[in-house]
């Protein structure tokens, strides 16, 4: 089956840097996303990667590795807008999005 | 500009009941979706549209229906409607074609209780 894992929770410090991990097994591959949802709220897009390496946009990054079916999320200079749930999700040869559960960011002063 | 409008934004049911969640957009985006969200659970597709006039069975289907009679709108009903289907329901369109990532542009999501 496919299946996307990402951690349930995480915490980190205001100003810090935190990384978010994604691990993936679909039949296929043709992208993955990464979205930002602050409670209550919808998703919202931050990054696409179907190329291996790094994509950086101001202070978030994402990294892409097919070959191990890994990707992450990284955050810097971490403020508390932050805090927010981060969804993985690869699209699959279908062209179907497959979501993670998400990961709970809580930031603390 | 509106985007991706979702109505109603909160509704109680009574089981059995019929309801229509409706969802329009403004982009003139080709493929449009349904989601719900679960407590613990990804996003899980309930049916989609890739244009206007065509629509397919996502993962979990059963118990819903939708219709795509043109770009913009992309209704989803439940016919009679049980207590498990009490969720967050969210709409969400991409646009398609050459240069296209696939991004999802979502509705704020419409929260449904059935009781």
């Amino acid at each position: 089956g496919q299946n996307i894992d990402q951690p349930t929770e995480m915490t980190a410090t205001e100003g810090a840097i935190v990384q978010i991990n994604c691990t993936y097994q679909t039949s296929g591959f043709n992208g993955l996303f990464w979205y930002q949802q602050h409670a209550g709220e919808a998703p919202t897009f931050l990054s696409y990667n179907v190329l291996d390496g790094l994509e950086e946009k101001g202070r978030f990054s994402s990294f892409l590795s097919r070959s191990k079916g890994y990707s992450y999320l990284l955050l810097k200079e971490l403020q508390m807008k932050d805090s927010a749930s981060y969804l993985c999700a690869v699209m699959d040869s279908n062209y179907q999005l497959i979501w993670g559960a998400g990961t709970k960011l809580i930031i603390k002063p | 500009i509106a985007g991706i409008t979702q109505a109603p934004t909160s509704q109680i049911l009574a089981a059995g009941r019929r309801m229509t969640l409706r969802c329009t957009q403004d982009m003139r985006h080709n493929a449009m979706y349904w989601y719900r969200q679960d407590l613990g659970l990804g996003l899980r597709l309930i049916h989609y549209s890739n244009t206007a006039g065509t629509t397919g069975k996502g993962e979990v289907p059963d118990g819903y229906s939708v219709s795509r009679a043109n770009t913009d709108d992309f209704p989803l009903t439940l016919a009679s409607a049980v207590p498990s289907q009490t969720s967050v329901y969210f709409c969400a369109s991409s646009p398609t074609g050459e240069g296209s990532t696939g991004e999802l542009f979502f509705g704020e999501g419409s929260r449904l209780t059935v009781l």
